[in-house]
């Protein structure tokens, strides 16, 4: 089955800038999305189709996907962005999340 | 406002059955595939299942499959769960959420609902 594989934690300093991987077997030819959690919350979509923001998901959230990687960037990072990142692919019928990653901004 | 409500979460023991809803409002219903994720306590998430916005087409992770059955009710924007033979390794938050396509590969899930709590135990 397809496997989606994300580093456990990321941090990064207030302002600065953070970078999440995921990474499959040629996902760059399929669509990633990026869900945020924070705790004890439900999932929120940040990016869909490699690239695009859903209404009221700030500018400073982006993502790129090309080769066997996926990446969310986020830009000016906020204490507010200190959450759980997942990625999601969609491969042989079935939607496939990343195991996540904590990203804690210190 | 899109909301998904979800119900019929509790404590079961191994081997038996539940059926989870997801009542949804503020969207039309019927052309947009839904799908249960569910996260286990201090886990990550994990798709469980799939259905096309008709209900004609369905999908399931291989952890679920032959035990879990999706459907929906579109006249009464409705999705269904009904869990047979039931695991420990089933207990679990488990969340509905709106995909942002009627059928096929999913684009991403947009609107998720609170969760409810399905355990496991005897």
């Amino acid at each position: 089955s397809y496997e989606l594989t994300q580093p456990p934690s990321v941090s990064v300093s207030p302002g600065q800038t953070a970078s999440i991987t995921c990474s499959g077997n040629k996902l760059g030819d399929k669509y990633a999305c990026w869900y945020q959690q924070r705790p004890g919350q439900s999932p929120v979509l940040v990016i869909y189709q490699d690239t695009k923001r859903p209404s009221g998901i700030p500018e400073r959230f982006s993502g790129s996907n090309s080769g066997n990687t996926a990446t969310l960037t986020i830009s000016g990072t906020q204490a507010m962005d200190e959450a759980d990142y997942y990625c999601q692919a969609w491969d042989s019928s079935a939607a496939v999340f990343g195991g996540g990653t904590k990203l804690t901004v210190l | 406002e899109v909301q998904l409500l979800e119900s019929g979460g509790g404590l079961v023991q191994p081997g038996g059955s539940l059926r989870l809803s997801c009542t949804a409002s503020g969207f039309a219903f019927s052309k947009y595939a839904m799908s249960w994720v569910r996260q286990a306590p201090g886990k990550g998430l994990e798709w469980v299942s799939g259905i096309s916005g008709g209900g004609d087409i369905t999908y399931y992770a291989d952890s679920v499959k032959g035990r879990f059955t999706i459907s929906r009710d579109n006249s009464k924007n409705t999705m269904y769960m009904q869990m047979n033979g039931l695991r420990a390794e089933d207990t679990a938050v488990y969340f509905c959420a709106k995909d942002r396509v009627l059928v096929g590969a999913s684009q991403g899930f947009d609107y998720w609902g609170q969760g409810t709590l399905v355990t496991v135990s005897s």
